[in-house]
């Protein structure tokens, strides 16, 4: 079956650096998204990945490495507004989007 | 900037009505999508369309039909709604030809379904 893994909730501080992991297996792969979900709205894109590497976009950056079934999605000087969940997507052979469960990141003061 | 609007963002409805749940997009966009989201799991796929009056079942389609008579219009229908469907319901639309690389996905304001 498919699968997107990655962890239920985070916590980090202020002003500092987090790191929100995705594991994933599909049917084939034809790109990886980042979106973000406040509590109560809709998600919004983030950011897409296709090939191996790092994405830098702001104080967002996104990694992929497709031989390993892995990405991440990095987020740097965070602020309160930060507080949402990040759901990762992989497209798979059918161009389908296999939606991870969503990790909730608390940020506090 | 692409806008995708939901008829309702809550509403509340009674075991066995039917329920219609209204979807449109502003950006001439070829590809429609219903998703259902509910706590502990990712977004599951009802129904897609990638032109007018077609349709594609998703991964959850039983207890749901869909219409879409007119490009930016994407509607949700249950024929009789069950508890087991209340639910946050998320309309998306991207554009470009199916199966495309990055075709992101935009996403309409949600609309909390609660059947009582």
């Amino acid at each position: 079956g498919q699968n997107i893994d990655q962890p239920t909730e985070m916590t980090a501080t202020e002003g500092a650096i987090v790191q929100i992991n995705c594991t994933y297996q599909t049917s084939g792969f034809n790109g990886l998204f980042w979106y973000q979900q406040h509590a109560g709205e809709a998600p919004t894109f983030l950011s897409y990945n296709v090939l191996d590497g790092l994405e830098e976009k702001g104080r967002f950056s996104s990694f992929l490495s497709r031989s390993k079934g892995y990405s991440y999605l990095l987020l740097k000087e965070l602020q309160m507004k930060d507080s949402a969940s990040y759901l990762c997507a992989v497209k798979d052979s059918n161009y389908q989007l296999i939606w991870g469960a969503g990790t909730k990141l608390i940020i506090k003061p | 900037d692409v806008k995708v609007t939901q008829s309702s963002r809550y509403l509340v409805k009674r075991t066995g009505e039917k329920v219609f749940l209204e979807c449109v997009q502003d950006m001439d966009h070829e590809n429609m999508f219903w998703y259902r989201q509910d706590p502990g799991l990712g977004l599951r796929l009802i129904y897609f369309s990638y032109d007018v009056k077609m349709k594609e079942k998703g991964d959850i389609p039983e207890g749901y039909s869909v219409s879409r008579e007119k490009k930016e219009r994407f509607s949700l229908i249950l024929e009789s709604a069950s508890t087991n469907q209340t639910s946050m319901y998320l309309c998306a639309s991207s554009g470009g030809v199916s199966g495309g690389g990055q075709e992101t996905q935009y996403f309409g304001p949600g609309t909390r379904l609660l059947v009582l």
